[in-house]
C-alpha cells in the first residue's frame, strides 16, 4: 500500500523559532499533497493544499506567510511553522493522493508540535 | 458540500460486529461515500468507499440504503485496535484528486475487552 511519513513524529521548540515539518510518499508519486492541523479532541481542519512545483493553496484564514509550504519533488512537502508561539502547538498531518489514483489520500502518521 | 451525521460514541464487545451509521440525506447521485478512521495519535487511515452497491474489503464492509440517503460501515469482528475515531465523508470524482477531506465529528468507537 501507499505509505506517507512525516518527520519529525514530535517536536518541542522555544517560542520565537522556526520548525520545519517534512512529509515524504515513500513509494509513490503525488502530484498533490495536503496539511491539516488537529486540535486536542478536535477534527482535521485543511490548511492548505501542496502541488509540486506550484504555490501553496491556503484555506481562509491561515497565514501563508506564517506556514511555509514547498513542494519540490514528487516525494516531498515542507511545512515550516515560521515564529512558533504556544497557540501553534497542535497535531500536523499531511496527505498525499497518487498520480494515477486519485479517489483516496493516504495520510501521514502525524507530528505533534509544542511551542513552550 | 454535502453533509454527514454521525453519532458521537458507540461501544462494542470485543469480538462483536459493530455497525456504524452515517446519515447522508442531501447526498447527489455522484458522491461517493468515503470512510476514514484516525486511531489516537495517528493519521487517519482509509477504510472503504462505495457509490451505490455493498462493498467488501479486508478491514470492513459498507452497506449503502437503496436511497443511498444513508450507510453503514460494518465491523465484522471488532478487536481492541479498531477503537478509533470514523469518519464517513461524501465525495464528488469530479473533484478526486485535489479535494480536501471535510471532516466531521465522527464516531468514536469504544471497544469492551
Amino acid at each position: 500500500g501507499a505509505v506517507v511519513s512525516q518527520h519529525p513524529s514530535r517536536v518541542i521548540c522555544k517560542s520565537g523559532t522556526s520548525v520545519k515539518i517534512e512529509c515524504r510518499s515513500l513509494d509513490f508519486q503525488a502530484t498533490t499533497m495536503f496539511w491539516y492541523r488537529q486540535f486536542p479532541k478536535k477534527s482535521l481542519m485543511l490548511m492548505a493544499t501542496s502541488n509540486e512545483g506550484s504555490k501553496a493553496t491556503y484555506e481562509q484564514g491561515v497565514e501563508k506567510d506564517k506556514f511555509l509550504i514547498n513542494h519540490a519533488s514528487l516525494t516531498l512537502s515542507t511545512l515550516t511553522v515560521t515564529s512558533a508561539h504556544p497557540e501553534d502547538s497542535s497535531f500536523y498531518i499531511c496527505s498525499a493522493v497518487l498520480a494515477y489514483r486519485t479517489d483516496t489520500q493516504y495520510f501521514g502518521p502525524g507530528t505533534r508540535l509544542t511551542v513552550l | 458540500d454535502a453533509k454527514t451525521t454521525q453519532p458521537n460514541s458507540m461501544e462494542s464487545n470485543e469480538e462483536e460486529p459493530v455497525h456504524l451509521p452515517c446519515n447522508h440525506s442531501t447526498i447527489s447521485g455522484t458522491d461517493y461515500i468515503h470512510w476514514y478512521r484516525q486511531l489516537p495519535s495517528q493519521g487517519p487511515e482509509y477504510v472503504i468507499h462505495g457509490l451505490t452497491s455493498n462493498v467488501n474489503n479486508r478491514m470492513a464492509s459498507l452497506a449503502i440504503a437503496e436511497d443511498r440517503k444513508s450507510s453503514t460501515l460494518i465491523l465484522h469482528r471488532a478487536t481492541l485496535r479498531d477503537a478509533a475515531v470514523y469518519y464517513c465523508i461524501l465525495r464528488s470524482p469530479l473533484n478526486f484528486g485535489n479535494e480536501k477531506l471535510t471532516f466531521g465529528t465522527g464516531t468514536r468507537l469504544t471497544i469492551i475487552p
